[in-house]
């Protein structure tokens, strides 16, 4: 099955800052790559998202980038604010089953 | 307001309850998740049920058991749970079948095993 890690597990930078967030996966045939924020004691939801066939989306102060030779995608935070503090979790879907798996998440924390 | 529904928010049981969870969506999807978080996994797997039929049951014990009756609702049952199982228990729908499409999480189920 699907493997996706994620890293860091935890990370601060000073609003304004950039932030970037690491996954990589294991099944080449995974197709679709969703990014979910949870707020704390919210549920989390779907920020941007990226398909197979592009290697960069952006929307606004956040972007997403796969390369699908070495298997892995990231995402970007421009000018960091207070706002975007939250856990981050990035997931894979071979998109046969409608399962995501999920990475372990990314605690990010935007100081003042 | 997603349009997924979860009750209650919050429960409290002992190890020889039985509880259920319920699950509600009102998107149109036809596929239905029940993920586990806690600190330990962040976002488990643990049940997908595509067009009513459990497709995925990600090696979780037999004291938790998924009940699908149709494809807006969905419940999980609980009984002799123990203090590892308190967790936040996430429902999720999406339409199944294209993929790639975007899930959509209920609010959870805090739960607590004493």
């Amino acid at each position: 099955g699907e493997n996706v890690e994620q890293h860091p597990s935890t990370l601060s930078v000073q609003e304004g800052d950039s932030a970037v967030i690491k996954c990589t996966y294991s099944d080449s045939a995974s197709n679709y790559f969703p990014w979910y924020k949870q707020e704390l004691g919210k549920r989390p939801q779907l920020i941007i998202d990226i398909r197979s066939n592009v290697g960069e989306k952006k929307d606004q102060r956040i972007a997403v980038t796969l390369n699908k030779t070495a298997k892995h995608f990231s995402l970007h935070i421009t000018e960091t604010q207070p706002e975007d503090s939250a856990v981050y979790f990035c997931a894979a879907d071979t998109g046969t089953a409608s399962k995501l798996t999920f990475g372990t998440g990314t605690r990010l924390q935007v100081m003042l | 307001e997603t349009g997924v529904t979860q009750t209650p928010r919050h429960l409290v049981m002992g190890m020889t309850n039985k509880k259920s969870l319920k699950c509600e969506q009102h998107l149109g999807h036809n596929a239905m998740y029940w993920y586990k978080q806690s600190a330990k996994k962040p976002l488990e797997l643990m049940f997908v049920y595509n067009f009513k039929e459990q497709t995925e049951n990600n090696s979780v014990p037999s004291r938790f058991s998924p009940e699908c009756p149709n494809s807006s609702h969905l419940f999980l049952h609980l009984h002799t749970l123990q203090p590892e199982d308190s967790a936040l228990y996430l429902c999720a729908s999406s339409h199944a079948g294209t993929g790639n499409t975007e899930a959509f999480f209920g609010q959870g189920t805090r739960l607590t095993v004493v």
